[in-house]
Parts: structure tokens; sequence; C-alpha cells
């Protein structure tokens, strides 16, 4: 079966130090591979998404960055965490196949905050 | 405009009961997906249940089913016989089709807090 993990769980960071969070899938090949960030109370925003090893599209233009060095490993950065970085940031998968009803399947999540 | 409007932003309901959580979407495809996920307090979003645009009957998993009226652009979900254990974010999403056929992510309403009282 494909399981998803996400580390650090949770991070306490200062404004503008750099950040770099890791998603990994195991169980699947060729999957794609998503970032979301939730606010406080709020619903999820899509940042990133990868249908391939090197290959990123972005959603909302902001001062974090995506990477896919392996087929199964999504990474988020920054260089400079800003206040409003701050949230829960949840990685998903689904399969390549393009179907509409492909269901995403989601990590545990990493926790980070911004002071 | 909203795709997604979810209009409870929070609800009590007493242990047993069923409960119904209402979700509206918007758009022009024809095809589309429509996807209900649970979030406890721990974070993590669980997947609970899908509808496809052009499936004649209504979605169940379980304790879940989807209440899906297409001419009214709704698709509530249903969870019959509440325990404490659902008490969580519950959020409703949807792919349209003529993006769903490539790696768009999912669109997210901003949730209902469903709280299941003893």
């Amino acid at each position: 079966s494909q399981t998803i993990h996400q580390w650090p769980a949770t991070l306490v960071q200062p404004v503008g130090s750099p950040l770099s969070l890791e998603c990994t899938v195991e169980g699947t090949s060729n999957p794609n591979l998503y970032w979301y960030r939730q606010a406080a109370g709020r619903g999820l925003q899509l940042l990133f998404y990868s249908v391939g090893i090197g290959q990123i599209s972005s959603e909302v233009p902001q001062n974090l960055s995506a990477s896919r060095p392996q087929d199964r490993q999504f990474i988020l950065s920054s260089k400079k965490l800003l206040l409003s970085d701050s949230g829960f940031y949840l990685c998903a998968w689904r399969s390549g196949r393009a179907l509409v009803q492909e269901t995403q399947y989601f990590g545990p999540g990493t926790r980070l905050l911004v002071l | 405009a909203q795709k997604i409007t979810q209009t409870q932003p929070g609800m009590f309901v007493q242990e047993k009961e069923a409960v119904t959580l209402d979700c509206t979407y918007d758009t022009s495809d024809q095809s589309y997906g429509l996807f209900w996920y649970k979030q406890p307090s721990s974070g993590e979003m669980i997947f609970l249940i899908y509808q496809g645009s052009y499936d004649e009957q209504n979605a169940t998993e379980g304790r879940y089913s989807l209440n899906f009226q297409k001419a009214r652009k709704s698709a509530n979900l249903v969870i019959s016989a509440s325990q404490l254990g659902d008490s969580a974010m519950y959020f409703c999403a949807m792919r349209e089709g003529r993006s769903g056929g490539g790696a768009d992510g999912l669109t997210f309403g901003k949730g209902t807090h469903l709280i299941i009282q003893p």
C-alpha cells in the first residue's frame, strides 16, 4: 500500500531564516505531487504541483519554491521566511493517470510557525 | 467567484443523529469530480467519498453518503448515526474535467467544523 511521509512535523523559525520541508511517497511510482498550505481555520490553498522529476508548476507567486529531485520526493523551500508563511503545510499525491476521479491522498502535515 | 461554497462554518449535533453538511460548487465543465475530506484535530486530511459528474447514483461509503443534485450544483455530505469520533473539520473539494485530465490540484471550500455532542 502507499504511504506518504512529511517532516518535520512541527517547526518554529525566525523571520528571515531559510526553510526546507520534505515529503516522500512510498509504494507508488510516477505520482503527481502537491504542496498545499492551510492558514489557521481556513481551507487549503494549492502552492505547487509536479508531474515528474524536475517539473514544477506554481499556483501562487510568493517567496516559496519547490523541487522534485527524485520521483517520490517533493521539497518545499524558502530562502527567507516571512511572518505570513506561518501555517500548516500538507503534501499530497495522486496517481499520474489523467482521470478526473483520481483521489488525492495527504500526508500528516507540517505545522510551521514563523516568529 | 468561489468555486466551492460551504455555508456552515460550524455545526453542533447530538450523537446518533444524522448530519448533513452543505456544499455547492460552480463550474462550466461537464466532467468534474467532487470529493469530501475529514480533518480531525491532528491535521491529517482523510478522504471520505467521491462523486463524479456523470455518476447516476449517489455515492455511498459506509455511514457516509453524498446527496448529489446536479441541476442545483450541490453535493451535500450525509453522515448517518453520528459518533463522537466524527467531530472534525469537513472539506468539500472539486476537480474540473478540463484540468482533471491533467495534474491540477483540488479546489477546496473553507470547511465546516462539526462537533458531535454526547
